[in-house]
């Protein structure tokens, strides 16, 4: 199975300051398509997780441009410029290119 | 406007079959490249993605599961089902279902419904 790694466990960052989380597959998740089925979600407090990034960059519908989404291969990295108290909770990466699909073990953003 | 919503059991027995259900509107299981997923998250964990089920009737499943699942649909009632069978405490969780698109990212989840398994 696609082990996909996360770091930082935790970040606690301050309002207006970027975070940046870092995602790291155990094998390249370059499908035989072309496409890579990297993608991030946020579960906020309570709440179910939403998409946030798909497809290693894109943003879904709504997702402020805040959230950058950058990577290939095996490495990929979530940015979020400008901290905002609503982006505080658990992000995701999960992949879809190799069976079974896999998600990251989370990295838990704190607002300081 | 697309809705998911799961239910079940909310308890059950070490040994039983777990059956859930995934109702939802705005979408159609019959549509090309549409497909309905299932994740679960023990209570302060991660996820784990369970099996996917898509228009064509494909399916997925994760075989850490070891042949416990099984993922159908009812696609005149839009509905989407996973069973689990022998369950044990492991298998406590909140389970959600979603929905998958053809570039295979759950663009909408459902609230989620906690299972908890206890004797």
């Amino acid at each position: 199975d696609v082990v996909l790694t996360q770091t930082p466990v935790s970040l606690s960052v301050t309002l207006g300051d970027q975070a940046s989380i870092s995602c790291r597959s155990s094998q390249s998740l370059e499908y035989s398509d072309g496409y890579t089925y990297l993608e991030w979600y946020l579960q906020k407090p309570g709440q179910s997780p939403q998409l946030l990034i798909y497809g290693v960059s894109n943003r879904f519908s709504g997702v402020p441009d805040r959230f950058i989404g950058s990577g290939s291969g095996t490495d990929f990295t979530l940015k979020i410029s400008r901290v905002e108290p609503e982006d505080l909770g658990v992000y995701y990466c999960f992949q879809a290119t190799h069976d079974p699909f896999t998600f990251g073990s989370g990295t838990k953003l704190e607002i300081k | 406007q697309v809705t998911l919503k799961e239910s079940g059991p909310g308890i059950l027995q070490p040994s039983q079959t777990l059956s859930l259900t995934c109702s939802f509107s705005g979408f159609s299981l019959s549509t090309s490249g549409i497909c309905v997923s299932w994740i679960r998250q023990p209570s302060g964990k991660g996820l784990e993605w369970l099996a996917t089920i898509c228009w064509e009737d494909s399916k997925g499943y994760n075989p850490s599961l070891k042949n416990r699942l099984t993922i159908s649909k009812d696609t005149s009632n839009n509905q989407a089902f996973l069973k689990i069978t022998s369950v044990d405490t492991a298998d406590t969780a909140i389970y959600y279902c979603a929905r998958m698109g053809q570039l295979y990212y759950f663009d909408y989840w459902g609230q989620g419904v906690m299972v908890t398994v206890s004797s």
